[in-house]
């Protein structure tokens, strides 16, 4: 069974500050892998999804890579704002949306 | 552009009790998922629908029906409500040959 892990749980990084998020998962047959951002109360957003066959995806201060042979993704968010707080989430596809799995979340927040 | 749209916010309910959330999206999408969120488990898929009229089981469908009489709409019943069902319940959608997701902003569900 697929199991995807989030390091670190929790991160708190002043404003401006690179960071990278992790994300790590055992079966490394994946179809995709997505990150996605959830404010509280809210719902997910989807940010980045990466194709199994991609190895990176931008967009804007958000770079997330994938190394799908060690079963590793991470996000990288450059020049931190107070507006990235939130929690980010990965989550990995099998070979069909059944199998989606999440992480439990890395929850973020950039002080002033 | 409306999206997709969860009902009721919140919910309080007694064990035992039938209990109906709603999920409407107004993009045509093929796909409609509902996931439950719980501290610990993460985001849990409990059923999904490829398209009108067809449902399939996810990881946690015990307790729970689904049905998509059309193509809109993807309701979830608890049909005698316990417990260990409080949670936040999130419906979510995505295109035909697509796999990003667009969710809901959740039900939050308390049974007393």
């Amino acid at each position: 069974k697929q199991e995807v892990t989030q390091i670190p749980a929790a991160l708190s990084v002043p404003e401006g500050e690179n960071l990278v998020l992790n994300c790590s998962f055992t079966d490394s047959a994946i179809y995709n892998l997505q990150w996605f951002r959830q404010d509280p109360g809210k719902g997910l957003t989807s940010l980045l999804l990466i194709q199994s066959s991609q190895r990176e995806q931008t967009s804007g201060r958000l770079n997330a890579s994938l190394d799908k042979s060690s079963g590793r993704s991470t996000l990288y968010i450059a020049a931190s704002q107070p507006g990235d707080s939130a929690t980010y989430l990965c989550a990995v596809s099998g070979s069909g949306y059944s199998t989606l799995t999440f992480g439990k979340g890395t929850m973020l927040l950039v002080s002033p | 552009d409306a999206g997709i749209t969860q009902s009721p916010r919140y919910k309080i309910t007694e064990t035992g009790r039938q209990v109906t959330l709603m999920c409407h999206q107004t993009w045509s999408h093929s796909y409609m998922f509902w996931y439950r969120q719980d501290l610990g488990h993460g985001l849990r898929l409990i059923y999904y629908s490829a398209a009108a009229d067809i449902t399939d089981k996810g990881e946690v469908p015990d307790g729970y029906v689904v049905s998509r009489s059309k193509t809109e709409n993807f309701p979830l019943t608890l049909e005698s409500a316990t417990r260990s069902q409080t949670s936040v319940y999130f419906c979510a959608s995505s295109r035909q040959g697509e796999e990003k997701l667009f969710f809901g902003s959740g039900t939050q569900l308390s049974v007393l």
